[in-house]
């Protein structure tokens, strides 16, 4: 069984620039949240895709956007980026269950860094 | 962003010392969930709970999920020097989609 993996490990952008970043799921999992976690916080709640569609959004701006593909691994876009954006982003996958959910695994992370 | 109420915020304890960390919300959540993140990595599952009262054990971890469903606690007996890490509590609501809420993490260290 193939855990979660998240590409690239590290990324060094400026403000303005646009950013992807891609995640492919555990085996067997239907869903993929996406999560911000700055320097000592815990992680935010970013969206969460499932069927190939948005199925859920926290407090984040519409500069982050994201897909899911059929083969149920995703892309987290951030355009416009500002230095408030540094952080390590975090994927997840799940299987979501009719009427309920599933524990969520995590990727190694993302480390965003806005210069 | 909204965060759970998680304490204490960093613990310096000696090896073979149990330990008791805490999380506490003001919404009700369905699950409440227990992670580990080490640096460099993404947090590591450690237990999920599913239903008030419940009390669960891995190994040496042993959490509770609250009876209100507003709060949950992790212990950990016997420390050993590879439990170092950020330990999250999270809480999950159910139907819809699976919205996770992180606290802001025990940052625990343990003396040889």
């Amino acid at each position: 069984e193939t855990g979660v993996t998240q590409s690239p490990t590290h990324l060094i952008k400026t403000r303005g620039q646009q950013v992807t970043l891609r995640c492919s799921s555990q085996s067997g999992h239907n869903t993929v949240s996406w999560y911000q976690q700055a320097l000592g916080q815990g992680p935010q709640f970013i969206f969460q895709y499932y069927r190939e569609e948005e199925n859920g959004r926290g407090n984040f701006p519409p500069r982050f956007s994201g897909l899911q593909f059929p083969n149920y691994s995703s892309e987290l876009n951030v355009n416009a980026l500002e230095l408030d954006d540094s952080a390590l982003y975090l994927c997840a996958s799940s299987f979501k269950l009719a009427g309920g959910g599933n524990e969520q695994f995590f990727g190694p992370g993302t480390r965003l860094t806005v210069l | 962003g909204q965060q759970l109420n998680q304490s204490p915020q960093s613990m310096f304890i000696q090896e073979g010392e149990d330990v008791s960390m805490n999380c506490t919300s003001s919404s009700i959540f369905n699950t409440w969930l227990w992670y580990k993140q080490e640096p460099g990595e993404g947090p590591v599952l450690l237990i999920a709970l599913y239903k008030a009262g419940e009390l669960t054990s891995n190994g040496r971890l042993t959490a509770q999920f609250g009876i209100t469903r507003k709060d949950s606690f992790l212990n950990i007996s016997a420390s050993i020097p590879s439990d170092v890490g950020i330990y999250f509590c999270a809480g999950q609501t159910s139907g819809g989609y699976q919205k996770v809420t992180f606290g802001i993490g025990t940052k625990l260290q343990v003396i040889p």
